[in-house]
C-alpha cells in the first residue's frame, strides 16, 4: 500500500508567522497535487508539480517537489488568516493517494 | 458555474437501510471518482470510472457499489448500511484519468451518518 504522510496533522500559529507542513512517501510519484479545503466544501487544487526538484510558488506560498518524486513541502510567508484550512497532498500513481491532511488554524 | 454537484448534502441512515447518492459534472469530463473522508484518515478512493462505461475499485470498496449512468452522472450505492460506513462522500471528475497534470474537481460532499 501507497503512503504518503503529511506533518505536522495540526498547526496553530499567530498572523504573520512562518510555517511549513511536509509530505513524505518511500513511493515515487509520477506528480504530485497540493489541495486546499475549507470546513463544509471539497478540495480545491493549489498547485501541481511534476519534475522532480521543481519549485512553485503561489503568492506566499512555495511548493517544492523532491529530487527523487517521493516527497514535498509546502511553506507560507507570513500566514494570514484567510489561509486557514485543511490541506491536503496527493501523489500522482494514475490514482491520486491522499495524505492525512494538515489543519492550520492561523490567529489575528 | 455548477461544476460537481452531489445530492444529498446531508443525510442520517439506520444499520441496514440502503442509500445511493448521486453526482453529476458538467465539465464533459470523462473520469469521475468517489471518496470517503474521515478525521485523520484523508480522502480515500472508493471506486473510480476512468470513462463513460467503466468502472474500478479503488482502496476501500468494501459495501459499496457504482453506477456510470453517462458521462455526467456516477452514482454511489449503500446496499446495507453500517456504522463504518459514517463518513462525509466527496464526488470528483477530472478531465482524464492518470494524467498528471490534470487537477481532479470536487462536489461539496455528502455528510452521511449510519445509526
Amino acid at each position: 500500500t501507497q503512503l504518503l504522510e503529511q506533518s505536522p496533522q495540526f498547526l496553530s500559529i499567530q498572523e504573520g508567522e512562518n510555517l511549513t507542513v511536509y509530505c513524505n512517501s518511500s513511493s515515487v510519484f509520477s506528480s504530485l497535487q497540493w489541495y486546499r479545503q475549507e470546513p463544509g466544501e471539497g478540495p480545491v487544487l493549489l498547485v501541481t508539480v511534476v519534475t522532480g526538484g521543481e519549485v512553485k510558488k503561489l503568492k506566499r506560498l512555495t511548493f517544492q517537489f523532491g529530487d527523487a518524486r517521493k516527497d514535498s513541502s509546502l511553506h507560507i510567508t507570513a500566514a494570514q488568516p484567510g489561509d486557514t484550512g485543511l490541506y491536503l497532498c496527493a501523489g500522482n500513481t494514475g490514482k491520486l493517494i491522499f495524505g492525512q491532511g494538515t489543519t492550520l488554524q492561523v490567529k489575528p | 458555474n455548477a461544476g460537481v454537484t452531489q445530492t444529498p448534502k446531508f443525510q442520517v441512515l439506520k444499520t441496514g437501510q440502503s442509500m445511493t447518492l448521486q453526482c453529476a459534472q458538467d465539465m464533459n469530463h470523462n473520469s469521475m471518482y468517489w471518496y470517503r473522508q474521515d478525521p485523520g484518515m484523508g480522502l480515500r478512493l472508493i471506486y473510480y470510472s476512468a470513462s463513460e462505461g467503466t468502472t474500478d475499485k479503488g482502496e476501500v470498496p468494501n459495501g459499496y457499489n457504482v453506477s456510470r449512468l453517462n458521462k455526467r452522472e456516477f452514482s454511489l450505492r449503500l446496499e446495507s448500511a453500517a456504522p463504518s460506513q459514517t463518513s462525509v462522500y466527496f464526488c470528483a471528475s477530472s478531465e482524464s484519468y492518470g494524467d498528471s497534470n490534470q487537477p481532479q474537481h470536487f462536489g461539496d460532499g455528502t455528510r452521511l451518518s449510519i445509526l
